[in-house]
């Protein structure tokens, strides 16, 4: 029951460097999103897609990039890291866009530092 | 725009205390609300939901009640156990208002000590 995985699970980067954050999900779901989790902000929606090919941005897309090539794989890209991505990043998923009966299913987050 | 307000922590409770923490929303329309929580080191989990106005979530002995007139979803335990400190999230969803993507509060850090 791998549900959602993210790798890596701790990362530091100097400033400027580009990194890509994975995220896979093994539940067919059609709906992925990024969260990016700072102390005292709660979570913030970076970019979400309601299925492959698909994607839009969230509340703090800036600095940020994603795709969806398959329903699987959600990746977030970095192509320019600055300090104030150091944060902690949630992948979740739903089974589908709508329908209030679909929670949310989170991995267990990435860890970016950035120097 | 949409948002979630709860209350600011930490809150820490001894054991067999009574937990409220308060949850109040702002969204057009008819929202479903939820909490969620985060164990240390891990993801989120649903904890409970309620989907219309005066419908009660329950989970695990924790309770909520939407209520609409006051736009609030406070979370409620009788009696908290160790084992239930972690951080708790309130957050709404509104198809209508952020094209159904949750929105989250800020978080309430509970710790419970024996």
């Amino acid at each position: 029951n791998a549900g959602v995985t993210q790798t890596p699970k701790f990362q530091v980067l100097k400033t400027g460097q580009s990194m890509t954050l994975q995220c896979a999900q093994d539940m067919n779901h059609e709906y992925m999103s990024w969260y990016r989790q700072d102390p005292g902000m709660g979570l913030r929606l970076i970019h979400y897609s309601v299925g492959a090919g698909i994607t839009d941005q969230g509340e703090v897309p800036n600095g940020y990039n994603v795709s969806r090539s398959t329903t699987e794989d959600f990746p977030l890209r970095l192509l320019s890291a600055a300090p104030s991505q150091t944060s902690v990043y949630f992948c979740a998923s739903k089974a589908t866009p709508t329908g209030t009966n679909s929670p949310l299913h989170f991995g267990n987050g990435t860890r970016l530092t950035v120097t | 725009g949409d948002s979630v307000t709860q209350m600011e922590g930490p809150v820490t409770l001894s054991e067999e205390a009574f937990l409220t923490i308060n949850c109040t929303y702002t969204a057009t329309g008819y929202p479903s609300l939820f909490w969620y929580v985060q164990y240390p080191g891990e993801g989120l989990q649903l904890l409970l939901k309620a989907t219309k106005a005066d419908d009660k979530g329950s989970n695990k002995g924790f309770e909520a009640t939407y209520r609409k007139e006051t736009t609030s979803f406070h979370l409620e335990k009788g009696s908290v156990q160790v084992s239930d400190s972690a951080v708790y999230f309130c957050a709404l969803r509104n198809y209508g208002g952020s094209q159904g993507n949750l929105i989250f509060g800020k978080g309430t850090k509970l710790s419970v000590k024996p």
